[in-house]
This record gives C-alpha cells, structure tokens and sequence, in this order.
C-alpha cells in the first residue's frame, strides 16, 4: 500500500461545529503531517507528528488541534472556525531521517467553513 | 522554515516548448525535492537533490542543484499537455524532524 488516505474528501461546516479530519497511512512511515493550502498558494506547514509524538507546531491557532492515536492514523480535530479557515487540508507521510525523504500527500480535505 | 524564492510564477508554452522553472535561496540548502499538483489535485513528489552540482533527469525532466547547494532548477523538454499542473519546490531542513517549506510554485500551461 503507498497511499495515504484522507477522510472526509470534503467538508462543510458551521463556525459553532466540532469536526475531525482523518489521515492513515500503512507504508510504515513513522513521520506525518499536516498541511493547509489556500487556492493558488503553497502547501503551508501546520504540524509535524514524528514517532506519534507532536514535533512541529508552527504556531497554529488552538481552534485545530492535533492527534495521533499510533503510527498509522493522524487525526485533525477541529473547533469554532472562521470562514477564512476554508481551504484544502493535506495529510502527508514520509521515511524519518535527518536526510530528508519524498513526502506521500494524501488528495486532502477540501474544507469551506460557513 | 528556509525560504525558497521560484519563479516564474506562471509559464504559458505551446506544446512542444521546453519549460524551465528556477528556485533560489538565501541560504545554503540541505537538500531540496520538487513536487507536481495537477489542477485540483495533490502534490506528487518528483525528485530530492543533496549533493552539490546534482543533476538527475527523470524522461523529459532534468532536475538540477547548484555548486553551492543554493540553486536548483526543473527543465521539462518537449512539453506535452500532460505536463500542466504546478511544479513546486521545497527546501528541506532537520529541527528534530524533517520539515519541508514549499516555494511559491511555477504554474505551467501548454497550450496543444
């Protein structure tokens, strides 16, 4: 298996709404990630999990919040959005190592905050 | 994260063209990968350099890294309309664990 998949594939959600976003990955990567990305924008960096520990943090607003329950599943729990939240959510994975590997993106979450 | 500068931002060809898109840093880089999303896609990673002078070509496309580990460029040759999407560059660093900072993106266009 050398995918990375990503659940829901879309989501629409009120401010006042508490939702999850899923990740899960059987390639035996032990490094994952979370990333947004707004339209015609870079992948933006929020959290890096490494070993099923939170490693990167990049000063992400408390209304996102992070979990990974082992080394197959990331999850992105989310709380109390703002309309300006809406983008696409991508999971990543990738070998651990200070010399760096290619990352597996998952086709991402495509959320719109109402 | 390191910052990486790409440019062009776009690239318009007629088929058949080459297409060239350039990275450049500030800074001395570790490595660097080059990544594909197609329109309304994912990122699909294409390649990583490490070594300084790198030159590796995948087809049509020939990825370079720069002597001094601060330039690096994708060159695609004869572009076909299989090749529109947006080629992204990241510069990779260790702070513990491996963290990738995406450059800006080239969006290619080919026009048949």
């Amino acid at each position: 298996d050398t995918e990375v998949t990503q659940t829901p594939k879309h989501l629409v959600m009120g401010m006042t709404n508490k939702k999850s976003l899923k990740c899960e990955q059987h390639m035996g990567h032990r490094a994952m990630y979370w990333y947004k990305q707004k339209a015609k924008k870079p992948p933006e960096l929020m959290f890096v999990y490494s070993y099923e520990k939170l490693s990167i943090n990049e000063s992400v607003p408390s209304r996102f919040s992070p979990e990974c329950p082992n080394s197959s599943l990331l999850n992105l729990h989310l709380h109390a959005l703002q309309p300006e939240d809406s983008a696409l959510y991508l999971c990543a994975s990738s070998t651990t190592g200070q010399l760096g590997y290619g990352y597996t993106f998952g086709s991402g979450t495509r959320l719109t905050v109402v | 994260g390191q910052q990486v500068m790409q440019i062009p931002q776009y690239q318009h060809v007629q088929e058949g063209e080459d297409f060239t898109t350039y990275c450049n840093s500030s800074t001395t880089l570790s490595n660097i990968q080059w990544y594909k999303q197609r329109p309304g896609g994912h990122p699909v990673f294409l390649i990583q350099l490490v070594k300084s002078g790198e030159v590796k070509k995948q087809k049509r496309l020939t990825f370079q890294f720069g002597e001094a580990k601060k330039n690096s460029s994708l060159h695609i040759t004869a572009t076909q309309t299989t090749d529109v999407g947006t080629y992204f560059c990241a510069a990779g660093r260790w702070a513990g664990s491996y963290q990738l900072t995406f450059g800006k993106g080239t969006k290619l266009s080919v026009i048949p």
